[in-house]
């Protein structure tokens, strides 16, 4: 049983380049997140989905896109990178969206330069 | 809005002593609290739960603690060893709202 699933786990990118960061999960959770970590300001919500085919913006979205076209994955695009991107993500997940405990992958170290 | 907050950044500890972690919330209709342990290099885990009609949980070694009239709640982790070592973050309703986390230092 993998659980989250995060790739890649290292991203170097110049300011301006687009990607995508993979998140996939096997635990038929219906609940995905984003998460920015960044020093001293622990965890911040980048956007969430309650299932597929939907999506919404949590407290750090912009800069950020994402779909779910199905339960497992849940990726997050980054449109055109910028230094302030330069962060560690962490993908999440949890069977609802109510009062759920969160499954975390290992996390996407990006450097934007 | 709401936030959630930990009351110190580090603590440090002596290991067999016991460690608590303390953390301060905002939102008087939080009704659900998770305490999550993160290991260097490593992401989030869980360790222990509260919903709001509840006082008092304990686990193996750990026990949460919730006070709504204050709005605070702590995380006591008893005989602390090495690998306690990590960083530890409170969750409110879901994970809507993080705090900045403390991290744990264990002394041998």
């Amino acid at each position: 049983n993998a659980g989250v699933t995060q790739t890649p786990k290292f991203q170097v990118l110049k300011t301006g380049q687009s990607m995508t960061l993979q998140c996939a999960q096997d635990m038929n959770h219906e609940y995905m997140s984003w998460y920015r970590q960044d020093p001293g300001m622990g965890l911040r919500l980048i956007h969430y989905s309650v299932g597929a085919g939907i999506t919404d913006q949590g407290e750090v979205p912009n800069g950020y896109n994402v779909s779910r076209s199905t339960t497992e994955d849940f990726p997050l695009r980054l449109l055109s990178a910028a230094p302030s991107q330069t962060s560690v993500y962490f993908c999440a997940s949890s069977y609802s969206y109510l009062d759920e405990k969160l499954f975390f992958g290992s996390g996407t170290q990006l450097s934007v330069l | 809005g709401e936030s959630v907050g930990l009351h110190l950044p580090t603590l440090s500890v002596q290991e067999g002593d016991n460690s608590i972690i303390n953390c301060a919330y905002s939102n008087s209709a939080s009704d659900y609290f998770i305490w999550y342990k993160q290991e260097s290099g490593k992401g989030p885990q869980f360790i222990i739960d509260i919903r709001s009609n509840m006082d008092k949980r304990q686990g193996q070694r750990v026990t949460v603690l919730l006070n709504k009239t204050v709005k605070h709640l702590s995380l006591q982790i008893a005989a602390t060893q090495p690998g306690d070592s990590a960083v530890y973050f409170c969750a409110e309703n879901h994970g809507l709202s993080f705090g900045a986390g403390t991290t744990v230092t264990v002394r041998a």
